[in-house]
């Protein structure tokens, strides 16, 4: 039930962009996105519900396969505060919530 | 400041003890949620609470238990630790149950069981 992540690691240079992939066998309500510093808190970051709603920050964006139960997370122009650990979050039946393993995304300048 | 307010920060104890983690949402809000983070496994939902009911299980052991207060604040008890509890134990909160609700986390309780 745990969601799918890829790639487990990314490494970027300022300005170059990324996509971080989320992928459940599972039929979803809903995926989040967060983003975590090590040791912090996870920070929301983004909800793509079924029926095409979003919610997030302006500058991220994301997408929902609902068919496929796919969704991923858009990084563009990337900044030197967008390293951190990327979890995706997915919403099943009956509330529960399952976190993917993480993709760890480290921008260098 | 995400709103959700986590005690203790820290807490050490030894295997076999018992511990009480304690947890107030964001005001408001009326579902909690536990979260045990693992260095090898990630965010692993545990249970959840909405407005003082148990709403959804997930992987939580038969040695830990919840419990949502009239006042909404939640607490998670552990109970004859092992080595392998010690992890950060996150509450998140949210406005309703479900679909569309964003979860606020607190900055979390880091058990170490020696």
């Amino acid at each position: 039930q745990q969601p799918v992540q890829s790639p487990q690691a990314v490494i970027l240079r300022e300005g170059e962009d990324a996509v971080i992939n989320c992928s459940s066998s599972k039929a979803l309500y809903s995926v989040h996105w967060y983003r975590q510093k090590h040791g912090e808190a996870p920070i929301f970051l983004m909800i793509l519900l079924k029926g095409g709603e979003q919610k997030g920050h302006d500058k991220i964006s994301a997408s929902f396969n609902e068919k496929k139960q796919q969704s991923s997370l858009y990084l563009t122009a990337s900044q030197l505060s967008y390293s951190g650990t990327y979890f995706c979050g997915t919403e099943l039946t009956g509330n529960q919530f399952y976190f993917g393993t993480g993709t760890s995304l480290t921008v260098i300048p | 400041d995400s709103g959700v307010t986590q005690t203790p920060k820290h807490l050490i104890t030894a295997t076999g003890q018992r511990v009480t983690l304690r947890c107030s949402p964001r005001s408001g809000d009326l579902s909690v949620y536990w979260y045990q983070q693992s260095l090898d496994q990630g965010l692993q939902f545990l249970i959840q609470y909405y407005n003082g009911e148990e709403r959804a299980k997930g992987n939580i052991l038969e040695r830990f238990s919840a419990q949502q207060f009239p006042d909404l604040h939640s607490e998670l008890n552990l109970s004859s630790l092992e080595l392998g509890d010690s992890a950060l134990y996150f509450c998140a909160s949210s406005l309703g149950q479900g679909r569309g609700h964003i979860q606020y986390f607190g900055a979390g309780t880091r058990l170490s069981v020696l």
